[in-house]
């Protein structure tokens, strides 16, 4: 079956660090890749997306991820945080045609002065 | 262009009463889909219509009901509402790559 392993539910990092946000996928088909931010009482935003082709992915506001086949990896990363960063982080899975997204579980991402 | 609408934004219901979130989506898209979020569980989908006509079950469907009205509706129906209801529901079409979110719909069922 297919899964999304966020490994880490609460991630606390200072403002200025640099962040990696881990996500392990199961599936048997070519995925396709995508993570989602999520700011309290809002909706979702697609922060960057993986189709095929460069395994290096760039994003809005300064993040990129990299797929990894061999590892079934997609982790998200930022050179830099801002506050205004905080927030959720979802990642998930999909495959071309009608198959429906399957999301992990979420990362929460606290920031620190 | 709205991209994917959702109604009612916010709903609170007593146990045991029944209530249809709407969703429509004007970019033509084939596939549309009910995710609901319960925190710590991320995103869990409920039922999926791959076409218009068609309907499918997802991970957590028992006490839901849908119907694909047309192309651009998707409707979710709650018919005798429970506390462990109590989410936010999304809805998504798709262009069989990416998923297209509305905005949400938190319902509290009391």
């Amino acid at each position: 079956a297919q899964s999304v392993t966020q490994p880490d539910i609460h991630i606390t990092v200072s403002e200025g660090a640099s962040l990696e946000l881990r996500c392990n996928y199961s599936y048997g088909a070519t995925p396709y890749l995508f993570w989602y931010v999520q700011s309290p009482g809002q909706g979702l935003q697609l922060l960057l997306k993986y189709f095929s082709g460069d395994t290096l992915v760039q994003g809005i506001k300064g993040f990129e991820a990299e797929f990894k086949r061999s590892q079934s990896s997609f982790n998200l990363r930022k050179p830099s945080v801002h506050w205004s960063d905080a927030a959720e982080y979802f990642c998930a899975v999909g495959a071309w045609g009608n198959t429906p997204l399957v999301f992990g579980k979420g990362t929460r991402l606290s920031v620190i002065a | 262009n709205a991209g994917v609408t959702q109604t009612p934004k916010f709903q609170v219901l007593k146990t045991g009463q029944s209530m249809t979130l709407q969703c429509a989506q004007d970019m033509n898209h084939n596939s549309m889909y009910w995710y609901r979020q319960d925190p710590g569980m991320g995103l869990r989908l409920i039922y999926y219509s791959a076409s218009e006509g068609t309907t499918d079950k997802g991970e957590v469907p028992n006490g839901y009901n849908v119907s694909r009205l047309n192309k651009r509706e998707f409707s979710l129906r709650l018919e005798s509402a429970a506390p462990s209801q109590t989410s936010v529901y999304f809805c998504a079409s798709s262009d069989s790559r990416e998923l297209f979110f509305g905005e949400g719909s938190r319902l509290t069922v009391l």
